[in-house]
This record gives structure tokens, C-alpha cells and sequence, in this order.
């Protein structure tokens, strides 16, 4: 069995300032896990992905996370807010490397204020 | 290249009704996976078809079904609509190597259903 719980379902953060998602997961098995977008009447795009090479997962537009297993987290980090990073964002875990299926969580919507 | 592409984009039904959802994967995905996403909830699995089989069932009753085609495009049908299957329903896909499909799924628009 996996789960994914969200911490915050909205986020708000002024322009330039640090973005922090908390996100965390409980899975039967070694967890490959996700962050997703989902930008307004947009479909669902991946920021990055962790399956079990490097903990600090770099992804695009500046996104960042950090698999911790210890405290079964997967937070969502940018140095630097910008505008057009005001979304849904969502975290998703699947069993291993392979499979059929992806837990969301409930998502967190990011606000950012000019 | 194209995305994952779906039709149609909106649709509205009356309860009781039947409704077809189809997808098409990116060029040389093999699988092909269904989400249902409520407004302000996140996506919630229904199924995974490979090589024209299921390879995996969500929670949902038996009123959904889903089929792929030689093309590995794919079909959700919903039978007797209720208003709570008022949804956006996403398909994804994803590459198919040594007979398992990896993790790593690719999203369409969606399709956005009113059940009226």
C-alpha cells in the first residue's frame, strides 16, 4: 500500500522569495516518487523525479527536491519564486522503478504575490 | 512531436447516459493509464492497459471500462453516469521495455465531463 500526504493545500510566497512545498509518503516498497503541475485548465507536467539514485533531485524551472527516507519526505524547493510558477502542485508516489500506478496527494496550490 | 492527446476536450451528459473518452500516447508508448480527478482533489488511478490487457484496476465500480487498441490508443467508457463522475479524466502514457511498463508517465489535457 502508498500514500501521499500534502502538508499545506495553499502555499503563498511574494515574488523572489523562497517556495517550500512539504510533502510526505508511506509505501510498501523502495518508492519512486514525483512532483507534477498543474497549471490552470493545463494538463499535469513533470518537475522532477526521484527513483533511487541521488537524494537532491534537480528539476526544471529552477525546482528542486530532497528524498529523506528517515523522515519519509519528499519536499519541493525553489530558491526564488517567480510569477508564473503560481500552479497545483502535486506529489506522487509508485512502487519501485516499474509499475502501473500513481498515489497523488491532495496538491498544494501556489500563491505568488508581486 | 505530439503529446498525449484526448477527445473530446469538454463534454455534458444527463445521468443515466454512456459516455466514450478516447487517448492517444505519445509515438512508440505502449501504455496507456486513466485518472479520474475530482475539482480540488488530486488525480486518482483507474487503469493501466499494456499490449492490449489490463494491467492494473483502480477503486471504481464496474460501470468503468476501458480497452486498447492495436495503435495503443485507448477508450474509457462510463455506463449509467452518475452526477458524482462529474470529472476531469486525464490518460497518460509510458514506455513499455522487457514486457513492464516504467513509472515515468506523460499527461494529456484531459477531458472535462459534466454529468447535468
Amino acid at each position: 500500500a502508498q500514500s501521499v500526504t500534502q502538508l499545506d493545500s495553499h502555499v503563498s510566497v511574494s515574488e523572489g522569495t523562497p517556495v517550500l512545498l512539504r510533502c510526505n509518503y508511506s509505501s510498501s516498497y523502495s518508492p519512486s516518487l514525483f512532483w507534477y503541475v498543474q497549471h490552470p485548465n493545463k494538463g499535469l507536467q513533470l518537475l522532477l523525479k526521484y527513483t533511487s539514485a541521488a537524494t537532491l533531485v534537480k528539476g526544471i524551472n529552477g525546482f528542486e527536491a530532497e528524498f529523506k527516507k528517515s523522515e519519509t519526505s519528499f519536499h519541493l524547493t525553489k530558491p526564488s519564486a517567480h510569477m508564473s510558477d503560481a500552479a497545483e502542485y502535486f506529489c506522487v508516489v509508485s512502487p519501485g522503478n516499474a509499475g502501473n500506478m500513481l498515489t497523488f496527494g491532495g496538491g498544494t496550490r501556489l500563491m505568488v504575490k508581486p | 512531436d505530439a503529446g498525449v492527446t484526448q477527445s473530446p476536450t469538454h463534454l455534458i451528459k444527463t445521468r443515466g447516459q454512456h459516455v466514450t473518452l478516447r487517448c492517444s500516447p505519445i509515438s512508440g508508448h505502449k501504455s496507456v493509464s486513466w485518472y479520474q480527478q475530482v475539482l480540488g482533489q488530486g488525480p486518482q488511478f483507474i487503469f493501466q492497459y499494456y499490449e492490449k490487457e489490463e494491467r492494473g484496476r483502480g477503486n471504481f465500480p464496474d460501470r468503468f471500462s476501458a480497452r486498447q487498441f492495436p495503435n495503443y490508443s485507448s477508450e474509457l467508457n462510463v455506463n449509467a453516469l452518475l452526477l458524482g463522475d462529474s470529472a476531469l479524466y486525464l490518460c497518460a502514457s509510458s514506455l513499455v521495455l522487457g514486457g513492464r511498463s516504467y513509472n515515468e508517465q506523460f499527461f494529456g489535457p484531459g477531458t472535462r465531463l459534466t454529468v447535468l
